[in-house]
């Protein structure tokens, strides 16, 4: 079965430049998370969905980040205008029903660097 | 508020020996006890939980955590350590937040397992 695919894998930019990160929940999976893993800071999680409704955003650092989930398959996080303190691992995660106990399912994350 | 402390940074074990990455935990209810596995440029990878029952819980690989709820303990445990179990181990809780009544998952700040052959 495929896990939670996310894409790019890489992206290194320049300050200022928008940035898109996407992610493919698995399917059947209602509920999706967006985390950001830096040396300094740990794993932080940014905001999560539940039937393609944000839950929670009290982890969106600034109003330069911005989550959408259009359909049940589909999310973005997105980075307007970046900045270089940006540059982190950023991880999507998705799991089914009965959020509470069930396990995280995470893609391999998107390696971002804002010059 | 939930909270979740790993206190040690590294753990070094030979290979072949039992090895035990320490967990801690804070809530104000009943807890939902995890632990993921990350190797390196991967994501998170599920490796066990306790939500009730038995206070020792078997998962993936081998690990087991045991569940001690007078020292708010959940540590991680295998017999015998392989080289390849080095990798970077996290402890997470989850609880329903008190005044928003809505489930988070708060993360340990991970333990790096080393195992020398």
């Amino acid at each position: 079965d495929a896990g939670v695919i996310q894409s790019p894998r890489h992206e290194v930019t320049e300050m200022g430049q928008e940035v898109t990160l996407r992610c493919k929940p698995i399917s059947g999976h209602d509920y999706l998370f967006w985390y950001r893993q830096t040396m300094m800071r740990g794993l932080e999680l940014l905001i999560y969905f539940n039937n393609n409704v944000p839950i929670d955003d009290s982890g969106m650092p600034e109003d330069r980040f911005s989550a959408k989930m259009p359909n049940a398959s589909f999310s973005t996080l997105k980075i307007q205008p970046s900045e270089p303190r940006d540059s982190a691992v950023y991880f999507c995660a998705s799991s089914g029903q009965g959020n509470s106990n069930q396990p995280q399912h995470f893609g391999d994350g998107t390696r971002l660097s804002i010059l | 508020a939930q909270s979740v402390a790993q206190p040690e940074d590294q753990v070094n074990v030979a290979e072949g020996n039992p090895l035990t990455v320490k967990c801690t935990y804070s809530v104000s209810g009943n807890p939902y006890l995890f632990w993921y596995v990350q190797y390196p440029n991967r994501g998170l990878q599920f490796l066990l939980k306790y939500i009730t029952g038995d206070n020792l819980v078997k998962g993936s690989y081998g690990f087991e955590a045991e569940f001690n709820k007078s020292q708010t303990s959940f540590h991680l445990k295998k017999p015998s350590a392989l080289v390849s179990d080095s990798a970077l181990y996290f402890c997470a809780v989850r609880d329903i937040e008190v005044g928003t009544g809505r489930r988070a998952l708060t993360f340990g700040s991970g333990t790096r397992l080393q195992v020398q052959p």
